[in-house]
């Protein structure tokens, strides 16, 4: 069965700063990847997702992530974070042929002024 | 105004009683999910219904019903079998069930006093 692992619970980071939230994920083929935010209370909003192609893929708010098949990494990066980035970051994985998304724990993130 | 609504967005039960979350989408989506979300667990899903009458148990379905009657509909009843209820909930769809990103509603946090 797929899983994924966010290694880091919580982080923080001063404004202004740049920051990088990890993503490991356990399955056979080439897995379709996500990154959701999700502030205090609220539903998830997908930042960006990775099928194929170039490995690096930008999504919105400044965000990027990196695939790295040998390492089966799907990092999450932001050069300089802005206050409004604090929140929780969910990385999640989906079999290519699949219908289900299967979730990290989440990595939350704290923004120092 | 297209959306997700999940009502409401606080809900308190006395143990023992069933109660039913409301998921409504004027998306025209196909497909919903319902997710469980638990500090660090990340969200682990339910059920789903990928078209109207019709619907496939997740990874933690025990204690908990759904019923698919309408395309735009899918309520989630958590019954008194289910044994920790006291949770986030949170709703999503696709607009076809192999589709590539799902949407999120705001959620509805359930305690059970």
């Amino acid at each position: 069965a797929q899983s994924v692992t966010q290694p880091d619970i919580h982080i923080t980071v001063s404004e202004g700063a740049s920051l990088e939230l990890r993503c490991n994920y356990s399955y056979g083929a080439t897995p379709y990847l996500f990154w959701y935010v999700q502030s205090p209370g609220q539903g998830l909003q997908l930042l960006l997702k990775y099928f194929s192609g170039d490995t690096l893929v930008q999504g919105i708010k400044g965000f990027e992530a990196e695939f790295k098949r040998s390492q089966s990494s799907f990092n999450l990066r932001k050069p300089s974070v802005h206050w409004s980035d604090a929140a929780e970051y969910f990385c999640a994985v989906r079999e290519a042929a699949g219908n289900k998304l299967t979730f990290g724990g989440g990595t939350r993130v704290l923004v120092k002024p | 105004d297209g959306g997700i609504t999940q009502s409401p967005k606080y809900l308190f039960r006395k143990e023992g009683q069933n109660v039913t979350l409301s998921c409504e989408q004027n998306l025209n989506h196909d497909a919903m999910y319902w997710y469980r979300q638990d500090p660090g667990q990340g969200l682990r899903l339910i059920y789903y219904s990928q078209i109207v009458n019709d619907f496939q148990k997740g990874d933690i379905a025990e204690g908990y019903s759904v019923s698919r009657e309408k395309k735009e509909s899918f309520p989630l009843t958590v019954t008194s079998a289910q044994k920790n209820p006291t949770a986030f909930y949170l709703c999503a769809t696709k607009p076809t069930p192999f589709g590539n990103e799902q949407f999120f509603g705001p959620g509805t946090r359930l305690t059970v006093l």
